[in-house]
């Protein structure tokens, strides 16, 4: 699966949208972007995820540019819950056994401001 | 529905005790996996099963064994535990799209964690 790369830390003020990045340059065609969130302590949690269209659901919006090799997770008006690690993972998506797996990285501490 | 339940939440063990975690999910999910998280790492894949019968390793297996004799049940092992073992561990299981001709539709469900430390 494709290495992702992501700012360490980022803040952002409470009912702002924020915009976390992430590069994912090695991508392949049959790769998806998947975004989870981890909150102190709690089991990861899973956002949202897309192949090459933009994506929203209820929690998130999804951006992947056109060449796929980055992409831009959207919380529309953050609130003090969201402070959490957020992981961007990209992995292939096969109709084969034992090609399931989720390679987490370190993330990005994400800290709302009141 | 009580999703992913792992067991017990926290443990301090001696080097050189064995203990079993436990994992169990109720959403008939094929694919169950553990982690381990340790500070400035990230989650690290250990042990992963795509059904019931069928193991794998992952990213750091070493000291670790797992067996999947039913879909709903994904035990960890440390038959020998070392003060590197101390760590928090994730157990998740994956509704995966695919088995079902959804391609992408996949989903993890991570249990709430087992905060385990080796003295």
């Amino acid at each position: 699966d494709a290495k992702t790369t992501q700012p360490p830390s980022m803040d952002c003020a409470e009912g702002r949208a924020a915009n976390l990045p992430c590069n994912h340059s090695t991508i392949s065609g049959n790769e998806y972007v998947y975004w989870y969130r981890q909150i102190h302590s709690q089991g990861p949690q899973y956002i949202i995820h897309g192949l090459k269209n933009n994506e929203t659901n209820e929690m998130a919006s999804l951006i992947i540019t056109e060449d796929r090799k980055s992409s831009t997770l959207i919380l529309p008006h953050a609130t003090l819950r969201d402070t959490a690690v957020y992981y961007c993972i990209v992995r292939v998506v096969s109709l084969l056994f034992g090609n399931e797996k989720l390679t987490f990285g370190t993330g990005t501490r994400l800290t709302i401001i009141p | 529905n009580a999703g992913v339940t792992q067991t017990p939440k926290f443990q301090v063990l001696k080097t050189g005790q064995s203990m079993t975690l436990q994992c169990a999910q109720d959403m008939n999910h094929e694919y169950m996996s553990w982690y381990r998280q340790d500070p400035g790492m990230g989650l690290r894949l250990i042990h992963y099963s795509v059904g019931a019968g069928i193991t794998d390793q992952g990213e750091v297996p070493n000291g670790y064994n797992v067996s999947r004799s039913t879909t709903e049940d994904f035990p960890l092992r440390l038959l020998s535990a070392a003060p590197s073992q101390t760590s928090v561990y994730f157990c998740a299981s994956i509704l995966e799209g695919n088995f079902r001709g959804l391609e992408g539709n996949t989903e993890a469900f991570f249990g709430q964690g087992t905060r385990l430390t080796v003295v």
